[in-house]
């Protein structure tokens, strides 16, 4: 089946201690990326990669890293979490170029106390 | 860089009436994709509709249509006859047609709750 699948599905964690959420697609897609979602703001998206080795910013990529040493693995990674980075967060991915739609991990909800 | 607006942020229907939320975006691009994206209480992002900038024919999907104004930069999402299941969250949602730095980035509303009365 295909599918993106995110790790954890939720977490509460606290102010300072390192965190990564996991990310993985098994659509061999080049295009993989990372949103926040906060009520009232939609989906925003934080960074985002066209291929292995090859990642970017996003619209708010304040306190995040990402890497993409594998074509099907996108981890996000949260070095000192802050409260304010309390969201849901969606993994998605979609080959590249091709106006299909983007597949949306399950998410994963966030808090940081 | 692309913006878009859902003014409402809530909306009530009766169940098999229908109900339309509004969306609108700001771009100077001409060729471009947008989506409404449903997303229930489980949270998964689950694909409505998607319209092509290029075509002049609205799209539709079952009980789901779109009245999409070019030149206005409006693209409202019509639910006919309105089911408990439709009770979710809504996202309006744009994407360039370039494949440029952003890649496949979507750019999204605020989102509408749409509550389904019995």
């Amino acid at each position: 089946e295909a599918q993106v699948t995110q790790n954890p599905r939720y977490l509460i964690t606290v102010t300072g201690k390192k965190l990564t959420v996991t990310c993985s697609q098994n659509m061999n897609h080049e295009y993989m990326s990372w949103y926040r979602q906060d009520p009232g703001l939609g989906l925003r998206q934080i960074y985002y990669s066209m291929n292995v080795e090859v990642t970017d910013k996003g619209d708010v990529p304040e306190g995040y890293k990402v890497s993409r040493k594998e074509k099907r693995n996108f981890p996000l990674i949260l070095e000192s979490p802050s409260p304010n980075q309390t969201s849901l967060y969606f993994c998605a991915s979609s080959p590249l170029g091709i106006p299909r739609e983007q597949y949306f991990g399950p998410g994963t909800r966030l808090t940081v106390t | 860089a692309q913006t878009v607006t859902q003014s409402q942020p809530e909306m009530s229907v009766q169940e098999a009436e229908t109900v339309t939320l509004s969306c609108t975006y700001d771009t100077s691009e001409s060729d471009y994709y947008l989506f409404w994206y449903k997303q229930p209480p489980s949270r998964q992002m689950i694909l409505v509709i998607r319209q092509e900038a290029y075509k002049q024919q609205n799209a539709t999907e079952n009980r789901f249509s779109v009245n999409f104004q070019k030149a206005a930069k409006s693209f409202s999402l019509k639910i006919s006859d309105s089911q408990l299941g439709d009770a979710a969250m809504y996202f309006c949602a744009y994407r360039s047609a370039l494949v440029k730095a952003a890649g496949n980035k979507l750019t999204f509303g605020g989102g509408t709750r749409v509550l389904v009365k019995p």
